[in-house]
C-alpha cells in the first residue's frame, strides 16, 4: 500500500529564517507531486508540481522554491520566511493518468512569527 | 486554460436541510474527469467522489452529483444535512489537456443545528 509522510508536521520559524519542508511517497513508482497551501481559514492553492525527478513547474510562487531530488521525495523550501508563508502545507499525489484522483498527505502546520 | 467555479464562500444550512453546492468548469476537452473533494477540520482533503460519465449520478456516502456536460457542471447534493458534514468542499476539473487538476476555490459549509 502506499503512503505518504511529510515532515515536520508542525514548525514554528521566525520571519527571515530558511524553511525546508518535505514530502515522500512510499509504494507508487514515478508519482506526479504537488504542494499546496492553505491559509489559516483559507482555500487550497497549487503552489508546485512535478512529473518526474528534477523537474518542477511553478504554479504560484509565494517567494518559495521547491525541488524533487528522488522520485518518491519533494522538497518545498526557502531562504527567508515572511509572515504571509503562515499557514498548512499540503504534499499530494497521483498517477500519470487521465481521471486519477489526488491523494494528499497529513500536512505540515507552519507558523512563522 | 481549465477553470472551476464553485458556490463563493460560506454556505451555512440548518441541520436536516437539503445541500447543494455549485460548481460549474470551463475546459477545451469534451471527456472531463470532474471531483468532489472534502477537507473537514484540521484534516486534509480526501476524495469525496468523482465521474466521467454524462448525465450519470455518482453517489457515496449519502452525497450525490451529476455531470452535466451541456451546462458544464457538476454540483454536489445531499438530501439532508448532518453536522458532521460541515467542512470545506473542492470540487476539481482533470482534462485530458493537463495532467494536474485544476481546484476550484472551495465552499466553506457550515451545519448548525
Amino acid at each position: 500500500a502506499q503512503t505518504i509522510h511529510q515532515w515536520p508536521v508542525a514548525e514554528i520559524k521566525a520571519v527571515g529564517s530558511p524553511l525546508s519542508l518535505g514530502c515522500t511517497i512510499k509504494g507508487k513508482s514515478s508519482p506526479n507531486l504537488y504542494w499546496y497551501w492553505q491559509a489559516t481559514g483559507g482555500t487550497l492553492q497549487q503552489l508546485f508540481y512535478s512529473i518526474t525527478v528534477g523537474q518542477v513547474e511553478s504554479v504560484v510562487q509565494l517567494n518559495l522554491s521547491a525541488s524533487r531530488p528522488k522520485d518518491d521525495q519533494f522538497i518545498l523550501s526557502t531562504e527567508k520566511l515572511l509572515l504571509s508563508h503562515s499557514g498548512f502545507y499540503l504534499c499530494a499525489w497521483d498517477l500519470r493518468d487521465w481521471g486519477v484522483e489526488q491523494y494528499f498527505g497529513p500536512g505540515t502546520r507552519l507558523t512563522v512569527l | 486554460g481549465d477553470s472551476v467555479t464553485q458556490t463563493e464562500g460560506l454556505v451555512t444550512l440548518t441541520e436536516g436541510l437539503p445541500v447543494m453546492l455549485n460548481c460549474t468548469y470551463q475546459t477545451i476537452y469534451s471527456n472531463p474527469f470532474l471531483f468532489w473533494y472534502v477537507q473537514h477540520l484540521n484534516e486534509s482533503p480526501r476524495l469525496l467522489l468523482k465521474s466521467f460519465t454524462d448525465n450519470k449520478r455518482t453517489e457515496h456516502q449519502g452525497f450525490h452529483a451529476t455531470l452535466h456536460k451541456s451546462s458544464s457542471s457538476f454540483h454536489l447534493q445531499k438530501s439532508s444535512a448532518q453536522l458532521s458534514d460541515s467542512a470545506l468542499y473542492y470540487c476539481a476539473l482533470h482534462s485530458g489537456g493537463n495532467y494536474k487538476p485544476t481546484f476550484g476555490k472551495g465552499t466553506s459549509l457550515v451545519v448548525h443545528p
